[in-house]
């Protein structure tokens, strides 16, 4: 079945460091991934999308790219601040329907 | 964009009671409707497809009599979490997915069920 891998946290960070989120998928033909926010005491925001291969998305600074040929669509962002400290979540929907499958989540914490 | 709204954000209630939790698509019609729960410091478990006119969804382990979803239009969905219990308490997430779309899913705010 669909599954997602995400790097393990909590990753810690000062302002202004530069971001790497890792995040790598299997599935079955092209599924749509997708990274959502999570802050403290909240639902799930969507942050950015990528539909197909080498399709980039970018929101708030913060971008992934969908590498088909690396089944990865790590999260980036170069510069963050404290309001970036949340848990970061990498998801898919397979081909096969609209189940959204989830990473286990990256707890990000930006120190000032 | 498209709004979810839950409700109640936090219950905290007693054991053996019932708690009914609403979620609602407020600016867009939803056929579907997801049901997640969420232990802390973890991912989120899909518990349940909710379905409007029809019968929920369970995925494996989930039991039907304790957690009772009911989708009985386009914008409501609730999840009652029967004689509840301490295990109970978690982040009760739910989902709705907008028509049309890459699969793209629009979450509630969430709700804290808290059992004593």
């Amino acid at each position: 079945g669909d599954s997602v891998t995400q790097m393990e946290g909590p990753v810690t960070l000062s302002e202004e460091a530069f971001l790497t989120i890792n995040c790598t998928y299997t599935a079955t033909g092209y599924p749509s991934l997708f990274w959502y926010v999570q802050y403290p005491g909240e639902g799930l925001q969507l942050l950015l999308k990528a539909t197909k291969a080498d399709d980039k998305g970018s929101n708030k600074g913060f971008e992934a790219t969908y590498r088909k040929e690396t089944t990865s669509f790590h999260l980036e962002k170069g510069s963050v601040q404290v309001s970036d400290s949340a848990v970061y979540f990498c998801a898919l929907v397979g081909t096969s329907g609209s189940r959204l499958t989830f990473g286990e989540g990256t707890q990000l914490t930006v120190n000032p | 964009g498209a709004v979810v709204s839950q409700h109640p954000s936090r219950v905290i209630c007693k054991s053996g009671t019932s708690v009914k939790i609403e979620c609602r698509s407020l600016d867009f019609q939803a056929t579907t409707m997801f049901w997640y729960r969420q232990f802390p410091k973890q991912s989120l478990m899909l518990m349940a497809t909710s379905n409007e006119g029809s019968k929920a969804t369970y995925e494996q382990g989930v039991e039907k009599d304790k957690f009772l979803i009911n989708h009985a239009s386009l914008t409501l969905s609730t999840l009652t979490v029967t004689s509840a219990h301490p295990e109970d308490s978690s982040f009760y997430i739910c989902s709705a997915r907008s028509t049309g779309g890459t699969g793209e899913l629009f979450f509630g705010e969430g709700s804290r069920l808290t059992v004593l």
